[in-house]
């Protein structure tokens, strides 16, 4: 079965430190990932995408991901964060069926930035 | 460029009614999907919807209806609301249903409580 696991539910780093959210996906084909972030009160925003391709991907807001297919495993990172970061992300798998496509998605990780 | 609008942005029901919540797609896209956010879990597929016709339904029972209209906009419906049904819910729109097209655009949802 199609599923998204995010190990993490809450992290906290402080502001200026490295970030790294871990995300693994089961999934029979080759996946498409997605990392979206979403603030309070707000929708989802998509940061980055995988389809094919260099494995590292660069998104927004100055964040990347790498794609290892051997561990299954799409980990976003930031090499420095900012206070306005603080938000919930969400990893997703694209799981396209007969004639739609559908993300599924993982439960988030909750990001608290400290001072 | 518009984005997507959903409304309303919040909303109280009583267990057993009825309610409409609607989505106006990004310029330009054809495709709606709508989610269910529960709190503290990622978004879940619902159905999507594809030039005015369900294409595509996940793990929902019937009581949870959609339409899509000429001009795209959508209207996600549930009837007989039971207190589980209480989440935030995301419309997003989308080009097309290719495999390759994932280029969501979601709107900042709408926040239902059923009591």
């Amino acid at each position: 079965a199609q599923s998204v696991t995010q190990p993490d539910i809450h992290i906290t780093v402080s502001e200026g430190a490295s970030l790294e959210l871990r995300c693994n996906y089961s999934y029979g084909a080759t996946p498409y990932l997605f990392w979206y972030v979403q603030s309070p009160g707000q929708g989802l925003q998509l940061l980055l995408k995988y389809f094919s391709g260099d494995t590292l991907v660069q998104g927004i807001k100055g964040f990347e991901a790498e794609f290892k297919r051997s561990q299954s495993s799409f980990n976003l990172r930031k090499p420095s964060v900012h206070w306005s970061d603080a938000a919930e992300y969400f990893c997703a798998v694209g799981a396209p069926s007969g004639g739609y496509n559908k993300l599924i998605f993982g439960a988030g990780t909750r990001l608290a930035v400290h001072p | 460029e518009t984005g997507v609008t959903q409304s309303p942005t919040h909303l109280i029901k009583t267990r057993g009614q009825q309610v409409t919540l609607r989505c106006s797609s990004q310029s330009g896209h054809n495709t709606v999907s709508w989610y269910q956010q529960a709190l503290g879990q990622g978004p879940q597929f619902i159905f999507q919807y594809y030039r005015e016709e369900e294409n595509g339904r996940g793990n929902f029972p019937p009581r949870f209806s959609g339409l899509q209209f000429p001009n795209y906009s959508s209207e996600l419906n549930v009837n007989a609301l039971e207190l589980d049904d209480s989440a935030l819910y995301l419309c997003a729109s989308s080009l097309g249903t290719a495999k390759s097209n994932y280029g969501y655009t979601f709107g900042s949802g709408t926040r239902l409580t059923v009591v």
